[in-house]
């Protein structure tokens, strides 16, 4: 109950391209949604979260779509960058209780020039 | 404003030997996480710890493995009599004691037990 589950595991895109990530839960209590970037040799960047009262949040190229009934929420990198290409991981955490992050396991992102 | 500083960046232990990881949290942070990140896997919490308080150790293996979080100073992670299991990157992420739940992350520490 405590998983999240990601997909694909590795994703290539052509520059100009779109690349959507998902991820999906089981834990109704998760309420705070957060996805990370990172490069090789480095820390997870926190890049776009989203709280289940809204269905949509935009920051730039990026957005996070949840849809609560389904359990699932997903990523869009709009007109995806050569420099866009990262892992990136979703997670998910339950606020005001201990607040650690689940992660899913990771995609691979490389965008092609 | 500085972000996490963690320190060493690089550390390698025989085994049996002791590691010791510290992480200075972001200016005005108080919370603090230590995740662990195996080779092609996602962080796997291990420990949430406010000032002189450990709030969460559910992640920790029972054995071997502690942190703190003084009053004064950076938050230590320590792992005794080192595996090659432990061989991993660990990564701290602060937070500020307002409610906003942001974890920001530091440059990690790549532990290497030969």
């Amino acid at each position: 109950q405590q998983q999240v589950k990601q997909s694909p595991q590795s994703l290539i895109v052509q520059k100009g391209g779109i690349s959507i990530i998902n991820c999906a839960y089981e834990n109704t209590a998760f309420d705070y949604f957060p996805w990370y970037q990172q490069f090789p040799g480095k820390g997870p960047a926190l890049l776009i979260a989203i709280r289940p009262d809204v269905s949509e949040k935009k920051e730039g190229r990026f957005t996070i779509s949840f849809n609560k009934s389904a359990k699932q929420f997903s990523l869009h990198i709009m007109d995806s960058q050569p420099g866009d290409s990262a892992t990136y991981f979703c997670a998910a955490s339950i606020q005001g209780g201990s607040e650690k992050l689940v992660f899913g396991k990771g995609t691979k992102l490389t965008v092609n020039p | 404003n500085a972000g996490v500083m963690q320190n060493p960046r690089h550390l390698v232990r025989r085994r049996g030997q002791e590691a010791r990881l510290r992480c200075s949290p972001m200016k005005g942070h108080s919370h603090v996480y230590w995740y662990r990140q195996l080779p092609e896997e996602g962080l796997k919490f291990m420990v949430y710890l406010q000032k002189e308080n450990i709030i969460d150790e559910s992640g920790m293996p029972k054995e071997r493995f502690s942190a703190e979080f003084p009053k004064e100073g950076p938050s230590i992670l320590r792992i005794q009599q080192v595996v090659r299991g432990d061989s991993a990157a660990y990564f701290c992420a602060s937070s500020p004691p307002d409610g906003s739940y942001e974890q920001y992350f530091g440059p990690g520490t790549r532990l290497t037990v030969t």
